[in-house]
C-alpha cells in the first residue's frame, strides 16, 4: 500500500543552521506531495506542496523538490530560526486522503 | 470566510459513553476529511465526504465510529460506547476542488476517555 517514511527526530539545530528533513514515499502512482507543520499549541498548517515530478514547492524560506526517481520530497531551509521550532509532517496523496509520516520534531536553539 | 472550526475543543468521556464531535468547514469547500491523531503520531485518515456523500470510510476503526454530513456543510463524527483506545485528537480538514488536494485543518478536538 501507499506509505511514507520521515527521518526520526528530534532534530536540534542552532539558529541560522541548514535544515534537511528527509521524506520518502511509496505509492502505486504519482501522488501530490505536501509538507504540513504543527507549531506548539496550534493546528496543522499547510507549508508547501508539489503536484508533479521536478516541481519545487516553497514557502517561508522552506523548499522541497518532487523527485520521482528517488520517490523523495526532502524539506530544506538554508537558515533556520527559533520560530521554526515545530513538528513537520510529510504527506503524499493519490486520492485526496493524506498519508502522514510520523512527524519530525525540530528544535532550534538561539 | 474563517477557517475550519471544531467543537468542542476538549472532551472528557467516561468509558462507554457516546460522544459527538462537530466540524464546520470553510464555506464553499466541498470536500471534508476526518483524521485521528494519537499522541506523538501523525494523523491517520478516518473518512471523507464530497458534499453530503461519504465516499470513503475505510479508515473508521470500528462500527462504533459513524460520521455524517447531511447538508453538505457541517459534519459530525460520532463515537458510540467509547473505549480508552479512542483517546486521541480528532482533526477535521476541508478542501476546495479548485485547489486540488490542499486541505485546511481545524484545531482538533482532544478526546480523553477515562
Amino acid at each position: 500500500g501507499n506509505s511514507v517514511t520521515q527521518m526520526e527526530g528530534p532534530v536540534t539545530l542552532s539558529e541560522e543552521a541548514f535544515l534537511t528533513i528527509n521524506c520518502t514515499y511509496t505509492a502505486t502512482g504519482y501522488p501530490s506531495l505536501f509538507w504540513y507543520v504543527q507549531y506548539p499549541g496550534e493546528g496543522l498548517q499547510l507549508l508547501l506542496k508539489a503536484t508533479k515530478a521536478d516541481d519545487k514547492g516553497s514557502n517561508k524560506g522552506f523548499e522541497a523538490t518532487y523527485r520521482k526517481e528517488t520517490t523523495s520530497f526532502h524539506l530544506e531551509k538554508g537558515s533556520v530560526q527559533v520560530s521554526d521550532s515545530a513538528v513537520y509532517f510529510c504527506a503524499p496523496t493519490l486520492t485526496g486522503k493524506l498519508i502522514f509520516g510520523q512527524g519530525t520534531t525540530l528544535q532550534v536553539k538561539p | 470566510g474563517a477557517g475550519v472550526s471544531q467543537s468542542p475543543r476538549y472532551k472528557v468521556a467516561k468509558r462507554g459513553q457516546d460522544v459527538a464531535l462537530r466540524c464546520d468547514p470553510i464555506s464553499g469547500h466541498v470536500s471534508l476529511f476526518w483524521y485521528q491523531q494519537a499522541l506523538g503520531q501523525g494523523p491517520e485518515f478516518l473518512t471523507y465526504f464530497q458534499n453530503e456523500a461519504q465516499l470513503d470510510k475505510s479508515g473508521l476503526p470500528s462500527d462504533r465510529f459513524f460520521a455524517e454530513r447531511p447538508e453538505g456543510s457541517v459534519s459530525t463524527l460520532k463515537i458510540q460506547r467509547t473505549q480508552q483506545e479512542d483517546s486521541a485528537v480528532y482533526l477535521c480538514a476541508s478542501s476546495s476542488q479548485r485547489r486540488g488536494y490542499e486541505q485546511y485543518f481545524g484545531p482538533g478536538t482532544r478526546l480523553t476517555v477515562t
